[in-house]
């Protein structure tokens, strides 16, 4: 059974701060990591998509890493703003076609301090 | 594009009513919808699959005489909490998977704060 976690489980920086979010799967044989952000309340938004063959995905001050061998991801933000606070969660995609179902880690609560 | 759309964002009843949660795909049909909940400070727990036009797939544990599941069209699906109990209070979340080029595969609905008293 896949078990997703995510460390830290709450991070607080001050602004202007790079920092690293991390993921670990048990199972390898996913067909692509996803990680969101969740604001209090809300619903999900899609932040990067790794696909299994892919190492790593970048946007804007976001970049996502994959090492499938070892079960794990990390989601790098550089300059951290307050705006950049929220829940962030990962989740894997097993194998299995159109009906995939996500498998969510525990999340990881980021504060940035103005 | 890829947006899914859930209604109501918000709904309070009394214990032994039921509730109504529906999640549309806007500019998309999706064959395919996910239900999950999530508990304050916890992650999301897929309830079930539901399935455009047969019955949905539940996850061990979860009551599907509990939560009713109907996806009768391509666009719309809904989830029935069935004579609502306090401890059905959580936050529904319904997501699809969408077929349209960069949407990143999944596209979440804002989530419906449920809160039975």
């Amino acid at each position: 059974k896949q078990e997703v976690t995510q460390i830290p489980a709450a991070l607080s920086v001050p602004e202007g701060e790079n920092l690293v979010l991390n993921c670990s799967f048990t199972d390898s044989a996913i067909y692509n990591l996803q990680w969101f952000r969740q604001d209090p309340g809300k619903g999900l938004t899609s932040l990067l998509l790794i696909q299994s063959s892919q190492r790593e995905q970048t946007s804007g001050r976001l970049n996502a890493s994959l090492d499938k061998s070892s079960g794990r991801s990390t989601l790098y933000i550089a300059a951290s703003q307050p705006g950049d606070s929220a829940t962030y969660l990962c989740a894997v995609n097993g194998y299995g076609g159109a009906t995939n179902k996500l498998i969510f880690g525990t999340g990881t609560l980021l504060a940035v301090q103005p | 594009g890829a947006v899914v759309s859930q209604h109501p964002s918000r709904v309070i009843c009394k214990s032994g009513t039921s509730v109504k949660i529906e999640c549309r795909s806007l500019d998309f049909q999706a064959t395919t919808m996910f239900w999950y909940r999530q508990f304050p400070k916890q992650s999301l727990m897929l309830m079930a699959t539901s399935n455009e036009g047969s019955k949905a797939t539940y996850e061990q544990g979860v009551e599907k005489d509990k939560f009713l599941i109907n996806h009768a069209s391509l666009t719309l699906s809904t989830l029935t909490v069935a004579s609502a109990h306090p401890e059905d209070s959580s936050f529904y979340i319904c997501s699809a998977r969408s077929p349209l080029p960069g949407t990143y595969g999944y596209t979440f609905g804002s989530g419906t704060r449920l809160t039975v008293v």
